[in-house]
């Protein structure tokens, strides 16, 4: 089956770094989305893509969706504390409704 | 606007007895789902309904499993009866598919603690 590849697993941030991550996928995918989790909370839709080689932004949030369509980069600039949370990747299996999720990237301040 | 809504956010219960997990979609969305979420298996989808019909029901794990969509503002996941490997966070997400679409918005999820 599909499978996303997610990295970094986790990461610490100081206040003010930029941060990236990706995802990448052994097939093609015509749909990239980004999420965000936090405890106690369910995903929240961050930012969605539907073109390659698009890049999408959303306030600090930026994704991009590969040229080859197997794989997705969201870059996070000036980091807040606020950023910290769980950040997955997901993407339709066989262009249909169930999505395949990446195992997330962990996003902890670096005391 | 309202997202999706579920309740509760917490259940504890003892094994053998009935959990009924509630949520509300948002509204307009035509397509609702029921996944699980647990540290060693991610999020899991257990079914997928469209316009109130079950589509995929693959993974929802046994028969003690059950959901059912009565009209396109609720959805109930039943599990009857419970054990302590069911325990978890559920949750409900909401979207429009068709065409290109393929955004799914989550609830806040219901955690279930099974003793």
């Amino acid at each position: 089956g599909q499978q996303l590849n997610q990295s970094p697993q986790s990461m610490f941030i100081q206040e003010g770094e930029d941060v990236s991550m990706n995802c990448t996928s052994s097939s093609i995918f015509n749909t990239w989305l980004w999420y965000k989790q936090e405890p106690g909370e369910g995903p929240v839709l961050l930012i969605a893509l539907y073109k390659a080689g698009e890049l999408t932004s959303n306030g600090r949030l930026t994704a991009q969706f590969g040229i080859t369509r197997k794989d997705s980069f969201l870059n996070i600039s000036a980091s807040i504390p606020s950023d910290v949370g769980i950040y997955f990747c997901a993407g339709p299996v066989f262009n249909d409704y169930k999505l395949s999720f990446g195992a997330g990237t962990t996003v902890t301040v670096r005391a | 606007d309202a997202g999706v809504i579920q309740s509760p956010r917490h259940e504890v219960t003892e094994m053998g007895q009935e959990v009924t997990l509630r949520c509300k979609p948002i509204s307009g969305h035509n397509s609702l789902f029921w996944y699980r979420q647990t540290m060693m298996r991610g999020l899991e989808l257990l079914i997928y309904f469209n316009n109130n019909v079950p589509i995929d029901d693959s993974g929802m794990p046994e028969d003690r499993f059950s959901a059912k969509m009565p009209n396109a503002s609720f959805s109930t996941l039943k599990i009857q009866p419970s054990e302590p490997r069911d325990s978890a966070v559920y949750f409900c997400a909401s979207g429009m598919t068709g065409g290109i679409w393929r955004e799914q918005y989550f609830g806040p999820g219901t955690r279930l603690t099974v003793t």
